[in-house]
């Protein structure tokens, strides 16, 4: 009963350091997702991808690089952390269209930027 | 201007009272609408989807006016475990469809 898994769930870098989240889910959605929430901002959408292959930019993409190079896995990469980027990241997937669009979560990955 | 805006609240309301959200979006072209609940340090959840005609689901009600472009939540005789933060969330087409979240409403229901 996996649904959205993210790895890992907290993480400490300093600046200038890279690292990959990883979101996998297992219910076959087409759609995913990778967020930011900061407080007092909401969720900010940082990349989405409508499918295998696929990416595209969302409200803040800028510091970030995704890939969805399997249709199970998303994943949200930080070149060079900056502390602007100390948040917790969600993902998401869902199976979308104009009158569906639930979306499952995983947990948020936390993050925190020296 | 934000796609999505939100009164950020906090809403304060006794047990048992009515409380209402509105929810404001831009984009005209939106194609549907969802009313999400958050509590705190979790991820957020679907509470119900808003449809054109209005809907009810237990204590809840969601409207939905394309018109004036707004969806707004209503919760009658709050529970305790009714607080927490209300997600207003629109889907729009772009690139296959983007979801976009309002900032949201915290509410909290007192004994």
């Amino acid at each position: 009963n996996a649904g959205v898994t993210q790895t890992p769930k907290f993480r400490v870098l300093k600046t200038g350091q890279s690292m990959t989240l990883l979101c996998a889910q297992d219910m076959n959605h087409e759609y995913m997702y990778w967020y930011r929430q900061d407080p007092g901002m909401g969720l900010r959408l940082i990349h989405y991808s409508v499918g295998e292959g696929t990416t595209a930019k969302g409200e803040v993409p800028d510091g970030y690089n995704v890939s969805r190079l399997k249709k199970q896995n998303f994943l949200l990469g930080l070149e060079s952390a900056a502390p602007s980027q100390t948040s917790v990241y969600f993902c998401a997937s869902g199976i979308q269209g104009a009158n569906t669009g639930e979306l499952f979560f995983g947990e948020g990955s936390r993050l925190t930027v020296l | 201007r934000k796609e999505v805006e939100q009164d950020p609240g906090p809403f304060n309301v006794p047990e048992g009272a009515t409380v209402a959200f509105n929810c404001t979006y831009s984009n005209s072209a939106s194609q549907s609408f969802f009313w999400y609940r958050q509590d705190c340090r979790k991820e957020p959840k679907l509470l119900m989807s808003v449809y054109s005609s209005g809907n009810e689901d237990g204590r809840f009600t969601a409207q939905l006016n394309r018109a004036s472009q707004y969806i707004s939540l209503l919760i009658r005789d709050s529970k305790l475990s009714d607080s927490a933060t209300y997600l207003c969330v629109v889907n729009s087409l772009g690139g296959g469809f983007k979801t976009i979240f309002g900032a949201g409403t915290r509410l909290f229901v007192k004994a």
